[in-house]
């Protein structure tokens, strides 16, 4: 099975400041049609995981722009540039490019 | 407005059955392919199955194969897991999830296996 490992665990954090979250894939996230399958989730306390990214770096409809994704080859990183009280949550990224679709263990964001 | 409601869990003796039902409205929920995933405190989120499109292709992790069924209704909108053997490990809040154009989660069902 592939392997995402997410660091750090947990990420304390300053209101307005940046943070960066990272996620390692044990295999590369290549799709045969060519799109790397490599999402980010955020879930509040109490609620269901929301998709913020997919395909790595494309924002789903309606999250604000100060979320990013990128890669660099197996190393996948979620950047917030000015962190708010409502960023609080879990954030996990899954793959879906190989089965079982699987999920990294989550980095608990605190401010 | 986009929604799946899912329903069904509750809490089950081992060996016991359960059967998930999910229903979607608000989105093309024929073009979707549609997932069942379930969380643990212990394992966090672990992707239990999917299923395509038209049904024709379904997929189940490891641990739950030979177990676990799912089936869809493209005019009914809706998905159902259907769990047999249940074990003790099965206990988690299971959540049906759509992706596709866009991507969209239900609420959350807690499952309990217990005697």
């Amino acid at each position: 099975d592939v392997v995402l490992t997410q660091s750090p665990l947990s990420l304390p954090v300053t209101l307005g400041q940046p943070a960066s979250l990272s996620c390692r894939s044990s295999q590369g996230l290549v799709h045969p049609n060519g799109n790397t399958n490599l999402d980010w989730f955020q879930q509040r306390p109490g609620q269901s995981p929301r998709r913020l990214i997919y395909h790595v770096s494309n924002r789903d409809s309606g999250v604000p722009d100060r979320f990013s994704g990128s890669e660099s080859g197996t190393e996948f990183t979620l950047k917030i540039s000015r962190v708010e009280a409502e960023d609080v949550g879990i954030y996990y990224c899954v793959q879906y490019a190989h089965w079982p679709h699987t999920f990294g263990q989550g980095t608990k964001l605190e401010i | 407005e986009v929604q799946l409601v899912a329903s069904g869990g509750g809490l089950v003796q081992p060996g016991g059955s359960l059967r998930l039902s999910c229903v979607g409205s608000g989105f093309t929920f024929n073009t979707y392919w549609m997932n069942w995933v379930r969380q643990t405190p212990e394992k966090g989120l672990e992707w239990v199955a999917n299923i395509n499109p038209d049904g024709s292709q379904k997929t189940f992790v490891d641990s739950v194969k030979g177990r676990f069924t799912m089936s869809r209704d493209n005019v009914k909108n809706s998905v159902t897991l259907q769990m047999n053997s249940l074990r003790a490990e099965d206990t988690a809040v299971y959540y049906c999830a759509g992706w596709g154009a866009g991507n969209y989660w239900g609420q959350g069902i807690v499952v309990t296996v217990s005697s």
